[in-house]
Formats: C-alpha cells, structure tokens, sequence
C-alpha cells in the first residue's frame, strides 16, 4: 500500500518571498508523482510530475520538485511566491494503474501582498 | 478553461435519490475519470473508462456506476443517496490510458448537495 503525507494543512508567505510545500510519500513499489493545484471553485491543473525520469522536475508557472528516495520526499517549491499561487495543493502519490492512486490531504497556500 | 465540461454546476437532493452527473472530455480524449471530493475523505479516484470500456477502479461504492457512450461522453449515476454523499464530484480526461505517461485534465466539478 502506498500514502502521502502533506505536513502542512495551511502555509502563508509574503508575496515576493520562496513557497515551499511539504510531501513525503511511502511505497512498497516505485511511485509516480504529481503535484496538483486547486483554485477556489475550479478543478485541478497538473503542476508536474515524476515518473522515474530526472529527479528535479519543473512544472508549469515557476513550481519545481525534487523527489528524494532517501528522504521519500517530494517538496514543491517555488522561488517568489505571486498573488495568483494562492490556492490549494495537492500531492498525489501513484503506483501502477489508478487503482492505486492516493491525494494528499492538501496545503492551503496564502500570499499575503 | 481545461475544455472537460460537467452538467451540471450544481445539484440539490434528497437522501434516497437517484442523480446523474454528465461528462464531456476534451476532443480527442478517450479516457475518462471520475473523482469524488469530501470535506472528510479528501480527494478520491472513483473510476477509469477508456474507449468506452472501465479501465480501473477505484474507491466507488456500489450505489454508483458510470458508463462512457460512443461518443465519449461519460455518466456518474449516484443512487440511494445519503448524507455522505454530499460532495464536489470532477470529471478528468486524457488522451490515453497509460498512467505513467498521460496528463489529466480536470473539469470544474459538479457539486452534491444531499438534504
């Protein structure tokens, strides 16, 4: 069985300053992984993902990740958060077909101007 | 704008109903899924069709089915109905059906109200 783990429900930064959202994942089985975007009343946008190709993915509107096999990890980051980031992110983990696809709980991302 | 359409927007009902949520993917697309988002069980993937055929499942009660038309269009019936049914219910569609490969591209949602 697999699981994702998003350590923060709620982060804020200052408009300007480094985003950074938290992921780690577990897996009996090598995982693909997505990061995934909700803005309020809409449905998700694909950020990026990783299917065992390079290990720091770039995804669209400046978010990157970097999946770590020591750390099972896969924090998203961004270098200067901007008022339309604020949203809620989602990890998801994925092993094989959807039957095995798990969300993390997501992270409600505030830009304060 | 992803080019998934959902009808509709929204839905109010009573506990013990039947609904159905409709699907159009984008042009081109012949895969269709299904996901269910709760205030309590976060977001769920509920099925797969692909071309017409269900691909993968996942956690979909019995008291759901869905089905995907010829003209790719897809369906969600949600019957007898409970509280708990109550939900954002989103539409997303791929070209294809390999998991590690495609992209999904998610529809606006349609929202559950059970009373």
């Amino acid at each position: 069985a697999q699981s994702v783990t998003q350590l923060d429900s709620h982060v804020s930064v200052s408009e300007g300053t480094p985003v950074l959202l938290r992921c780690n994942y577990s897996s009996s089985y090598s995982p693909s992984l997505f990061w995934y975007v909700q803005h309020p009343n809409k449905g998700l946008q694909l950020l990026l993902k990783y299917t065992s190709a390079a290990t720091l993915v770039k995804g669209i509107n400046g978010f990157e990740a970097e999946f770590k096999k020591s750390e099972t990890s896969f924090h998203l980051t961004k270098p200067s958060a901007h008022m339309s980031d604020a949203a809620e992110y989602f990890c998801v983990v994925r092993v094989g077909g959807y039957q095995k696809v798990t969300f993390g709980t997501g992270t409600k991302l505030q830009v304060i101007p | 704008d992803s080019g998934v359409t959902q009808t509709p927007k929204h839905l109010i009902t009573a506990t013990g109903q039947r609904v159905t949520l409709r699907c159009s993917p984008r042009s081109g697309d012949l895969s269709v899924y299904w996901y269910q988002q709760s205030l309590d069980q976060g977001l769920q993937f509920l099925i797969q069709y692909y071309n017409g055929e269900e691909r993968a499942k996942g956690n979909i009660l019995e008291r759901f089915s869905a089905q995907q038309f010829p003209d790719l269009h897809s369906e969600l019936n949600l019957s007898s109905l409970e509280l708990g049914d109550s939900a954002l219910y989103f539409c997303a569609s791929s070209v294809a059906p390999n998991p590690s490969t495609d992209t999904q591209y998610f529809g606006p949602g349609t929202r559950l109200t059970v009373l």
